[in-house]
């Protein structure tokens, strides 16, 4: 079966500090990845989307970077956070492109930016 | 451009009320619609969907009938219970592609 883990599952990170958060998928090849970010109070955001390895789409333009090194890797970066960074962000992954299909979501990783 | 409206919360109710969460779409082209769920503290499951007019999502009591000519996915429960206490996020893939446009969630509460 497949699965999705996303790490660390919380952070406080002062202002101006780097980002990385990591996210694999296992037990399937080629998914489409992607980070959602989900504000205090609001709902949730598109930031990035990934169709294969080194192939990223932005949604919003913002201070933040998403690579993906391996096919199952997707990973969220920032070089020096802001306060607005804040917020809980979750990884998720589709077997393949096309209507309807289900997007599986990791667990989410809450961000404190201080 | 595509996007998902759903009513806003809270909703509190009573156990064994009945539940009404409605939500609007607008789309260029035939979207799938979708329901997910979120626990305290946890990522978004999927509740149900249906990728079709006139389809019927439903799980664990839950239904949502895609309405074309109303561009709508209302989510309804005849009893709900304390455990369904969560945010439910309507959402939309726009028809074309697996980007999921989600509301900005509705808050449920349920009192025993």
């Amino acid at each position: 079966s497949q699965t999705i883990h996303q790490w660390p599952a919380t952070l406080v990170q002062p202002v101006g500090s780097p980002l990385s958060l990591e996210c694999t998928v296992e037990g399937t090849s080629n998914p489409n990845l992607y980070w959602y970010r989900q504000a205090a109070g609001r709902g949730l955001q598109l930031l990035f989307y990934s169709v294969g390895i080194g192939q990223i789409s932005s949604e919003v333009p913002q201070n933040l970077s998403a690579s993906r090194p391996q096919d199952r890797q997707f990973i969220l970066s920032s070089k020096k956070l802001l306060l607005s960074d804040s917020g809980f962000y979750l990884c998720a992954w589709t077997p393949f492109e096309g209507p309807g299909n289900t997007i599986y979501f990791g667990e989410g990783s809450w961000l404190t930016v201080v | 451009g595509d996007s998902v409206t759903q009513m806003e919360g809270p909703v509190t109710l009573s156990e064994e009320a009945f539940l009404t969460i409605n939500c609007t779409y607008t789309a260029t082209g035939y979207p799938s619609l979708f329901w997910y769920v979120q626990y305290p503290g946890e990522g978004l499951q999927l509740l149900l969907k249906a990728t079709k007019a006139d389809d019927k999502g439903s799980n664990k009591g839950f239904e949502a009938t895609y309405r074309k000519e109303t561009t709508s996915f209302h989510l309804e429960k005849g009893s709900v219970q304390v455990s369904d206490s969560a945010v439910y996020f309507c959402a939309s893939d726009g028809g074309a592609t697996n980007k999921l446009i989600f509301g900005t969630g509705t808050l449920l509460a349920v009192q025993p």
